[in-house]
């Protein structure tokens, strides 16, 4: 199979400092892997796409300089929250893209800012 | 611009009822249409593709481009079936996807 692991599963911060978050493939080399926002009973909202080796494209909306991503191996990419505020609060999802129809889904990290 | 759109936010059945997840979709070009499931406190995994054509765990998805939609069927509905369902929608090789609001499948004994 392929499995996406994210680490970590939840964190509490508190208002104005960093939280980072790992996903990674476990089985499979990624070049692009995907990272959304979810909210409670809401649908996934498409925040960026990692591409190994080169700059993340974000979508509209997204701030790029709160939302830092860096995908520096194939089975790495990290997304930083800077300057957290309790509207960062959120639970984050990141999927790999293991073929041109393959993308698997990582369990999902809990962000609760205070 | 691309949109997914699923209707229903909460569908209740009865077990062994048939059951229709309604999804549409806005894209000019040829799309590749999907149905993700997210059974509860577990991660978002893949049901069907429209390209594969196949059924799975008895669902089937028809993809109807004149009326846009991709609607999600299930004759015979069972209680594990309980839980979210996204269509989704992609329109590139990059492999974004574009996702539905999301409809809340409810199988009730």
């Amino acid at each position: 199979g392929a499995v996406v692991s994210q680490h970590p599963s939840w964190v509490i911060c508190k208002s104005g400092t960093s939280v980072k978050i790992e996903c990674r493939s476990l089985d499979f080399q990624a070049t692009t892997m995907f990272w959304y926002r979810q909210f409670p009973k809401q649908s996934l909202m498409l925040m960026a796409t990692s591409n190994e080796g080169s700059k993340a494209t974000y979508e509209q909306g997204v701030e790029k300089d709160k939302f830092l991503i860096n995908h520096a191996s194939l089975t790495l990419s990290t997304l930083t929250v800077t300057s957290a505020h309790p509207e960062d609060s959120s639970f984050y999802i990141c999927s790999a893209r293991k073929s041109s129809y393959e993308q698997y889904f990582g369990p999902g990290t809990r962000l609760t800012v205070t | 611009a691309q949109r997914v759109t699923q209707p229903e936010k909460l569908l209740s059945v009865f077990k062994g009822a048939p059951v229709e997840l309604k999804c549409n979709y806005s894209y000019s070009g040829s799309p590749e249409l999907f149905w993700y499931v997210q059974y509860s406190r577990q991660r978002l995994q893949l049901l069907l593709r429209h390209i594969s054509r196949e059924s799975i765990k008895g669902f089937t998805a028809d993809l109807n481009k004149g009326e846009t939609s991709f609607h999600l069927k299930k004759p015979f509905a069972q209680e594990e079936d309980s839980a979210m369902y996204y269509c989704a929608l992609s329109f590139n090789q990059g492999g974004k996807l574009i996702f539905g609001q999301g409809t809340e499948l409810s199988v009730k004994p």
